[in-house]
């Protein structure tokens, strides 16, 4: 079984720029998370999808970031403009259903904000 | 806010102890608990999830539940350097929504 794909691995840009990140989530899987990662803190939930709509994106800051979910298959995370802040890892994870079950993470992308 | 609290650590612990790993919650209504392992600069990746109250026992892995305490804990036996890692402590507070501690950095010694 393919696990949660997601690219790029690394990316570096200078702060105001745009970046998107992409996510392949494990094939079945209707629920779909965007966490960020900050260097010595656990994984904070930025977005949460339930197939192609929105079940939770209050942690999301909606001015900069938005994230999408086509065909409740593939998702991207796109941040414009980036802060200094925003420097973090990416993580996408899936899970069967949101009830509860387990969640399978995707390598994530480390970006750096410079 | 609903949160998720773990010791910082570094715990320390030898080779073959028992190394305990500690988390409390704040909402009552939370029904699903997990603990992931995430090993520096990768993914986490689940070890264990809890429902009841009571044990869940899986090979040296054994995690505790008290949700009168709101108390959720890993134990883990025999302990190898492999073993060395950041636990995170993961709840589902209801609502279809999942949150983590900060995690328990984990050090294993030889």
């Amino acid at each position: 079984e393919a696990g949660v794909a997601q690219s790029p691995r690394y990316k570096i840009i200078e702060k105001r720029q745009s970046v998107a990140f992409w996510c392949n989530p494990i094939s079945g899987h209707a629920t779909l998370y965007w966490y960020q990662q900050i260097l010595g803190q656990g994984p904070k939930l930025l977005i949460q999808f339930q197939n192609n709509g929105v079940v939770d994106d209050s942690q999301l800051p909606k001015d900069r970031f938005s994230a999408e979910r086509l065909k409740g298959v593939d998702s991207t995370l796109k941040i414009q403009p980036a802060k200094l802040e925003d420097s973090a890892v990416y993580l996408c994870a899936s899970s069967l259903d949101p009830q509860g079950r387990e969640a399978f993470f995707g390598q994530g992308t480390r970006l750096t904000v410079v | 806010q609903k949160e998720v609290e773990q010791n910082s650590g570094p715990l320390s612990v030898p080779e073959g102890a028992i190394a305990s790993l500690n988390c409390t919650y704040s909402d009552r209504g939370s029904q699903s608990f997990f603990w992931y392992r995430q090993y520096s600069g990768k993914s986490p990746e689940l070890i264990m999830f809890i429902y009841s109250n009571g044990d869940k026992e899986d090979g040296r892995f054994t995690a505790q539940l008290n949700k009168a305490s709101q108390y959720v804990s890993l134990l883990i036996r025999d302990s190898q350097p492999s073993d060395s890692a950041t636990y995170l402590c993961a709840v589902d507070t209801g609502g279809f929504k999942t949150i983590f501690g900060a995690g328990t950095r984990l050090f294993v010694k030889a």
